[in-house]
């Protein structure tokens, strides 16, 4: 089947404004896992949807951040108020769960003007 | 908390040469160890991974093996091509409280040239 999609792929935006990011999720997958990856550095982890379960936001670098994710499956990530410093590629990750191998999709590149 | 250490890039070598890169491990629980590539421009995908002590894994000619006493899991390849060219992450997922976050290294640049 398919594998993860996220959109748009590119996202050019200006400070102050809000941003919303889309992951679709492989079909069955019970794991969600939302990633930042900025320029020459390594995967910055935000948050983890298991299941039904309350969502780990450890890794949410501030309130301005959020993300949900609707019926199990599709995932957004919310960035308000955007600042030159969230400027990365967001990368959204999604597994059958556990300790299980992590399918990536291609990450929407966003730039904060 | 856990932590995956990679050794810096870039690496860079000419083709058909013997490629290592180091990766060293601590994690307070028994984690499977991965690693993952990332070609220019495309998103991450699992390249070889293991699950318990002195497992090796291996795909695409790359082979690592998971080493417990030394808390190492080396990515090694004995002839690289220059489609092997890209950005290879270490990484590690362990329960830690109901929670399976995994724990990725910097990433190691490989570039290989003709």
């Amino acid at each position: 089947g398919a594998g993860v999609s996220q959109s748009p792929s590119n996202k050019v935006t200006e400070k102050g404004k809000d941003v919303e990011l889309r992951c679709d999720p492989i079909s069955g997958h019970t794991a969600l896992y939302w990633y930042r990856q900025s320029l020459g550095q390594g995967l910055e982890f935000l948050i983890y949807f298991q299941g039904n379960s309350a969502p780990d936001k450890s890794g949410l670098p501030s309130d301005r951040f959020s993300a949900e994710r609707t019926g199990g499956s599709v995932s957004t990530l919310t960035i308000q108020r955007t600042q030159q410093e969230d400027s990365a590629v967001y990368l959204c990750a999604s597994s059958r769960g556990g300790i299980e191998t992590q399918y990536f999709g291609p990450g929407t590149r966003l730039l904060v003007l | 908390g856990d932590s995956v250490t990679q050794m810096e890039g870039p690496v860079t070598l000419s083709e058909e040469a013997f490629l290592t890169i180091n990766c060293t491990y601590t994690a307070t629980g028994y984690p499977s160890l991965f690693w993952y590539v990332q070609y220019p421009g495309e998103g991450l995908q699992l390249l070889l991974k293991a699950t318990k002590a002195d497992d090796k894994g291996s795909n695409k000619g790359f082979e690592a093996t998971y080493r417990k006493e030394t808390t190492s899991f080396h990515l090694e390849k004995g002839s690289v091509q220059v489609s092997d060219s890209a950005v290879y992450f270490c990484a590690l997922s362990a329960a830690s409280g109901g929670s399976y976050i995994p724990t990725f290294g910097r990433g190691t640049s490989l570039i290989v040239h003709p």
